[in-house]
This record gives structure tokens, C-alpha cells and sequence, in this order.
């Protein structure tokens, strides 16, 4: 079964809104990453955070690895449309493991 | 730059014939990897390699069999397609396992009717 989750599953906001997606895992991982997936499109990297508490930015966007490294989030300040797509976590929980998956946040920004 | 290539794009198969998808990186990367994606379930690894002549079983290996014989190429075939089967195929490549990205090819859309 998914041993990374990712809530909320759907998120509809206005363009201008703040969005936030969580990412949590039922073990400590060694490192997190994300994807974002736009319609019809391929993941695409966008970020990898290691260090327990990491906090990253890339313009709008701010990623947060937390204390316990078991959750992560991912928060996008004033959406535009161009940020439209899915919004995947990928798990690595050490050596010898692949990167496992979250079912993703599929967002939607209304103009 | 090509990156990762997949081929092909789209494919209609019927239940019970075989077919391969091809994936192609020009990165020179070690490792590659195929994922399966569905409505709500994610990306889901199918089989992966860590390197030329090596592959490995994922999480979802069942039914599946993959090749690779060349350094840029990674091989999926499927024997006996079956309904369930139906899915968005992706193939993935990276430099390495940990701490490095993972770069996608544009996926192979397949039906199995």
C-alpha cells in the first residue's frame, strides 16, 4: 500500500490564493522530493530537501521538511494560472530504497 | 538536448498480445526506471536498473519484463496484456540513486481492450 500520503487530493483556488499541499510518510525518510505534473505533461523536478527542518524557496514557492522527517509540505503564495498541474512528493527512505510516490495534489487556479 | 525519449506515445492493444516500450536517455545516466500512473494511486515503480545489464523488481512487477542490454536503453515489455494493465507509462532516468533528480520521458499512454 501508499507509504506516502498526500492530502489534500484536489485543491480549487482563486488566482491571487495561497495554496498549500502536505506530504506525510509512516517512516522517517532520508530525503523528500517534489514533482509538479502539468496536464497531459511528465513530472518534472522541482526540488529535493534533506536536512530535518530544511526550509527552501524558488520564487513563489516554499518547501518545508520537517523536524521528525516523516512530512514535508509545499506552500505557493499568490497562484497563478500557470501553476495548474499535480503536485507529487517522492519519498527515499535509504540506502538500497527507491523513491516512493504520494498519490499527488491535483491543483486547479480559477482566473 | 533530447533527455529522455519514450516510444511510442499512445498504444491500443488487446487482451492477451505482447508489445515493448522503449525508453532511451542520452544523459549517460546509471540508473533508469519505469512507473506505471493511475487516477489517485501516483506514480508506481514497476521495474528499475542500476545500471547496463542489470534490472530489478519494483513495486508493482507483476506481468512485466524489462531489458537492459545498452547503457541508454531500457526496455518494457508486456507478454500477455491484460485490462488492467491500461495505464500511463513513464520512463525515468538519474545520475544516481540518492540526491539526485530524476528526469521523465513524456510518457506512453497504453489501452488494453
Amino acid at each position: 500500500g501508499q507509504q506516502v500520503m498526500q492530502i489534500p487530493q484536489y485543491q480549487h483556488v482563486q488566482e491571487g490564493e495561497d495554496f498549500t499541499t502536505y506530504c506525510n510518510s509512516s517512516t522517517t525518510l532520508s530525503n523528500i522530493q517534489w514533482y509538479k505534473q502539468r496536464p497531459g505533461g511528465h513530472p518534472v523536478f522541482l526540488i529535493q530537501l534533506v536536512k530535518s527542518g530544511e526550509v527552501k524557496k524558488q520564487k513563489r514557492l516554499t518547501f518545508q521538511f520537517g523536524e521528525a522527517k516523516k512530512n514535508s509540505s509545499l506552500h505557493i503564495t499568490a497562484t497563478q494560472t500557470t501553476d495548474v498541474g499535480t503536485y507529487f512528493c517522492a519519498g527515499f527512505r535509504g540506502y538500497g530504497q527507491n523513491f516512493v510516490f504520494g498519490p499527488g495534489t491535483r491543483l486547479s487556479v480559477l482566473p | 538536448n533530447a533527455g529522455v525519449t519514450q516510444t511510442p506515445k499512445f498504444r491500443v492493444l488487446k487482451t492477451g498480445q505482447s508489445m515493448t516500450l522503449l525508453c532511451a536517455q542520452d544523459m549517460n545516466h546509471e540508473y533508469m526506471y519505469w512507473y506505471r500512473q493511475d487516477p489517485g494511486m501516483g506514480l508506481r515503480l514497476i521495474h528499475y536498473s542500476v545500471g547496463e545489464g542489470t534490472t530489478a523488481k519494483g513495486e508493482v512487477p507483476d506481468g512485466y519484463n524489462v531489458s537492459r542490454l545498452k547503457k541508454q536503453n531500457f526496455l518494457l515489455g508486456l507478454e500477455s496484456a491484460a485490462p488492467s494493465q491500461t495505464s500511463v507509462y513513464f520512463c525515468a532516468s538519474s545520475p544516481g540513486r540518492l540526491n539526485t533528480e530524476a528526469f521523465f520521458g513524456q510518457g506512453t499512454r497504453l489501452t488494453v481492450v
